[in-house]
């Protein structure tokens, strides 16, 4: 299996901060990497699909990219609504595999 | 617009069979790959497995021998079925879509609202 090393698993932030989520895959894979964001009673929802891909709907201050095994979802300017948990999956193989989140709290 | 609802007992005996279903609305099941995925209260999250439209089904190794997910097309419905359950199976459950083709892995695009089954005696 693939693992996937998420960090931090809290993060406390203010409105307006550049906020900065990394996972780590335990071995080196194509870009199928997606980012999801988790409000609590809630379904997770999609933010990023390929590593690196807006999904249609998402505002354009969130953003992924990927460096060898290590991928980062960004958040240029956190907002009110971005306070949530955020998970890394990665969907190269079976079994999909997720990373176990990161918790973004008011500072 | 599609839209995915698990319903099933929220409340299942330990060493019992967990049976959960799937409807979806506004789309059709055929062509895609639909997924179980579960949440531990306070945890992360665990894809189960899943079945394509056809009824080809793949599961996770870890719960490979208590799984079963199936697909009624007609009714347009995805079926789980957990066999031996122990408080560990105590989550949310959920049924997802993904956008998964023949020739490339697919993101989830779709999810249900999710739904609790506690284990307990």
């Amino acid at each position: 299996d693939i693992q996937m090393t998420q960090s931090p698993s809290t993060l406390s932030a203010s409105v307006g901060d550049r906020v900065t989520i990394t996972c780590r895959a335990s071995q080196s894979f194509s870009n199928w990497l997606a980012w999801y964001q988790q409000k609590p009673g809630k379904a997770p929802r999609l933010l990023i699909y390929k590593a690196s891909n807006l999904q249609s709907g998402v505002p354009s201050r969130f953003s992924g990219s990927e460096s060898g095994t290590e991928f980062t979802l960004t958040i240029s300017s956190l907002q009110p609504d971005d306070f949530a948990t955020y998970y890394c999956q990665q969907y190269n193989d079976y079994p999909w595999t997720f990373g176990l989140g990161t918790k973004v709290e008011i500072k | 617009q599609v839209q995915l609802q698990e319903s099933g007992p929220g409340l299942v005996k330990p060493s019992e069979t967990l049976s959960l279903t799937c409807t979806v609305s506004g789309g059709s099941i055929r062509g895609y790959y639909w997924s179980w995925i579960r949440q531990p209260p306070g945890k992360g999250l665990e894809w189960i497995g899943y079945v394509y439209y056809t009824g080809s089904a793949r599961y996770n190794p870890s719960l490979k021998s208590r799984v079963t997910v199936s697909v009624d097309t007609p009714k347009n419905q995805i079926s789980l079925k957990l066999s031996s359950v122990t408080a560990a199976d105590t989550a949310v459950y959920f049924c997802v879509r993904d956008r998964s083709s023949g020739y490339w892995p697919g993101e989830i695009d779709y999810w249900g609202q999710g739904t609790l089954v506690i284990v307990s005696s």
